[in-house]
C-alpha cells in the first residue's frame, strides 16, 4: 500500500525566514510525485510534478526536490501570501495517494 | 481554458437522504477522479472514471457511487447519508499524469 507522510504538521515562519517541508513516501512504481497548495475552503492548486530522483522544479519562492524516499519543498524568503496548506501526493500503479499536509503560516 | 467546475458549492442534508454532486472537467480531459476531504483523514480517493468507465475505486462503502457521461462530465451519488459523510468533496480532471482540482462541494449532514 502506498503511503505518504508529511512533516511538520504545522509550521509558523516570520516573513523572510526560509524553511523546508518534508514528504516521505513509499510507493510501488513511482509514476510521479506532486505538490499542491490548498487555501482554506478551496480545492488544491497544482504546483509541481517530479518524476525521478535528483529532479528539481522551481516556481517563484518555491523549489521542490526529489530523492528515492522523500521530497522537500523549500520556501525561500516567504511572504504572508504563501500561507496555506501544502499537500504532497504520489502516483503509483493505480491511484494518487495524499499526505495530510503541512499547514504553513507566515507572519509579517 | 476554464477550470474544473463543481456544483453545487454547498449542500445541507439530513441523515438518510441521498445527494448527487456534479463535476465538469477541463475541456479535453477524459479522466475524472473524486476525493473526500475531512480534517481527520485528509484527502481520500473515492473513484476514477475514464471514458465513461470506472478505472479505480477507493475503500468506501457501496453507498458511494459515480458515473461519467460521454462529454466527460461526472456525477457522484451518496445514498443513505450518515453524519460522518460531512466533508469537502473534490473532483479532479486529468490530462495524463497531473490532476487539476475543482473548488469542491461542501456537504453538511445534520
Amino acid at each position: 500500500e502506498d503511503q505518504v507522510t508529511q512533516s511538520p504538521e504545522a509550521l509558523r515562519l516570520q516573513e523572510g525566514e526560509s524553511s523546508s517541508l518534508n514528504c516521505s513516501y513509499t510507493v510501488s512504481g513511482l509514476r510521479g510525485l506532486f505538490w499542491y497548495r490548498q487555501d482554506p475552503g478551496k480545492g488544491p492548486e497544482f504546483l509541481f510534478t517530479l518524476y525521478s530522483a535528483g529532479e528539481e522544479k522551481e516556481k517563484e519562492r518555491l523549489k521542490a526536490t526529489l530523492t528515492k524516499k522523500e521530497s522537500f519543498l523549500h520556501i525561500t524568503a516567504p511572504k504572508p501570501e504563501d500561507s496555506a496548506t501544502y499537500l504532497c501526493a504520489v502516483q503509483g500503479y493505480s491511484t494518487l495517494t495524499f499526505g495530510k499536509g503541512t499547514m504553513l503560516l507566515v507572519s509579517p | 481554458k476554464a477550470g474544473v467546475t463543481q456544483t453545487p458549492r454547498y449542500l445541507i442534508k439530513t441523515r438518510g437522504q441521498q445527494v448527487t454532486l456534479s463535476c465538469s472537467p477541463i475541456s479535453g480531459h477524459r479522466s475524472v477522479s473524486w476525493y473526500q476531504q475531512t480534517p481527520g483523514q485528509g484527502l481520500q480517493f473515492l473513484f476514477e472514471y475514464f471514458s465513461e468507465t470506472q478505472r479505480n475505486k477507493g475503500n468506501f462503502p457501496g453507498r458511494f457511487s459515480g458515473r461519467q457521461f460521454s462529454n466527460s462530465r461526472s456525477e457522484m451519488n451518496v445514498s443513505t447519508l450518515e453524519l460522518g459523510d460531512s466533508a469537502l468533496y473534490l473532483c479532479a480532471s486529468g490530462d495524463g499524469n497531473t490532476q487539476y482540482f475543482g473548488p469542491g462541494t461542501r456537504l453538511t449532514v445534520l
